[in-house]
């Protein structure tokens, strides 16, 4: 059975930082792997998806690797901003109808 | 990009009541709709997987005749909750997954049930 992991559980950062998010599944036998924000109260938004062929995906100051021999994938935040400010999930797909399987999450504060 | 609704927003309802959620698929055809519930400060759990026109397909633990799931048509598919009772209450996020999404599946922003 997938299990997948996400650490750390919060995270607080002043403004302009640079952060890294870690999310780690034990099958390494994934077709892709999703990162998604979440909003309190909201839906999902999806960010970046890496194909199991891929080893990073980037969108504006967004930059996600995938290492599936080790089992982990990276979101790295540059110049970190307070609208950065929500719950970052990861989700490796299982199964034909591809259904995810979804980490913990990390909730992120960017400090002003 | 591709865009899901879910309605209502948030619904309150008394315990014993059936409540209907809706969602859909604005702009493109989804041949798989998943339904998820949320607690408090938890990550998202996979309820159903929803293909249209056949039976949903249910995750370890969720009782069928609880949650009623129809996807009747390839932009719409509708959770049931039958005879709430308060401990149903959750947040219940929609997605959906298509030939325009490829792999990508785009979530609803979800529907608050709070059953008093």
């Amino acid at each position: 059975k997938q299990e997948v992991t996400q650490i750390p559980a919060a995270l607080s950062v002043p403004e302009g930082e640079n952060l890294v998010l870690n999310c780690s599944f034990t099958d390494s036998a994934i077709y892709n792997l999703q990162w998604f924000r979440q909003d309190p109260g909201k839906g999902l938004t999806s960010l970046l998806l890496i194909q199991s062929s891929q080893r990073e995906q980037t969108s504006g100051r967004l930059n996600a690797s995938l290492d599936k021999s080790s089992g982990r994938s990276t979101l790295y935040i540059a110049a970190s901003q307070p609208g950065d400010s929500a719950t970052y999930l990861c989700a490796v797909p299982l199964g034909s109808a591809r259904q995810l399987t979804f980490g913990s999450g990390t909730q992120l504060t960017v400090l002003p | 990009g591709a865009v899901v609704s879910q309605h209502p927003s948030w619904v309150i309802c008394k315990s014993g009541t059936s409540v209907k959620i809706e969602c859909r698929s604005l702009d493109f055809q989804a041949t798989t709709m998943f339904w998820y519930r949320q607690f408090p400060k938890q990550s998202l759990m996979l309820m159903a997987t929803s293909n249209e026109g056949s039976k949903a397909t249910y995750e370890q633990g969720v009782e069928k005749d609880k949650f009623l799931i129809n996807h009747a048509s390839l932009t719409l598919s509708t959770l049931t909750v039958t005879s709430a009772h308060p401990e149903d209450s959750s947040f219940y996020i929609c997605s959906a997954r298509g030939l325009a999404g490829g792999e990508t599946q785009y979530f609803g922003p979800g529907t608050r049930l709070l059953v008093l």
